[in-house]
């Protein structure tokens, strides 16, 4: 069965450089969740959005910003990239029509230099 | 905010014995799930349990959703090498909204 594709898998940054990390949720899901998680820490729920409209906002900052697209992929732009946001960054998709659980991709690691 | 305090943090167990863990939240939630992270990957969901009460299995993994909707737990039987990884529960609010992650009970077995 398609899984969450994200990409890139890898991404290196200099200190105050961009980032676009792309998602591709599982076919016919509706809502893309993202998450940043920490070396040694659980996820934590950045944005998700429902049918291509923000639904939920947790803890991104003002520098990172993010949309979904017509064909339901999302990206998460980071400007001004500073040390702290070298993490993993994870995708999740769901489903209304099933139970909206979260089906996670194998997510970004971004280093920030 | 929600805040799971999921413990324990990290155990070290032979190949064969059963495992246990578990998660307690100062908030109801109406969801609960139980994730497996291997290093550098996404979370693999296991279980999800959806009613009080309900006890739910997957193999050698069965889980439970506490009836007060404040804590659930995790039993691993009879482990196996491949059981390493670090679990994860998950608590969701409203269906479709932001998952809340406990910090992880890493899990070693020794052959």
């Amino acid at each position: 069965a398609a899984g969450v594709i994200q990409s890139p898998r890898h991404l290196i940054k200099e200190k105050r450089e961009t980032a676009t990390l792309k998602c591709y949720p599982i076919p016919r899901h509706d809502t893309v969740y993202w998450y940043q998680q920490g070396p040694g820490q659980d996820p934590q729920f950045l944005i998700s959005f429902y049918e291509k409209m923000q639904s939920d906002k947790g803890s991104i900052p003002d520098r990172f910003s993010a949309q979904q697209f017509s064909d339901y992929h999302s990206e998460l732009n980071m400007s001004s990239l500073e040390l702290g946001d070298s993490a993993l960054y994870f995708c999740a998709s769901s489903s209304r029509r099933a139970k909206n659980i979260q089906y996670f991709g194998a997510g970004t690691r971004l280093s920030v230099l | 905010g929600q805040q799971l305090n999921q413990s324990p943090q990290s155990m070290f167990i032979q190949e064969g014995e059963d495992v246990s863990m578990n998660c307690t939240s100062s908030s109801i939630f109406n969801t609960w799930l139980w994730y497996k992270q291997d290093p550098g990957e996404g979370p693999v969901l296991l279980i999800a349990l959806y009613k009080a009460g309900e006890l739910t299995s997957n193999g050698r993994l069965t889980a439970q959703f506490g009836i007060t909707r404040k804590d659930s737990f995790l039993n691993i039987s009879a482990s196996i090498p491949s059981d390493v990884g670090i679990y994860f529960c998950a608590g969701q609010g409203i269906s479709g909204s932001r998952l809340t992650f406990g910090e992880g009970t890493q899990l070693t077995v020794n052959p």
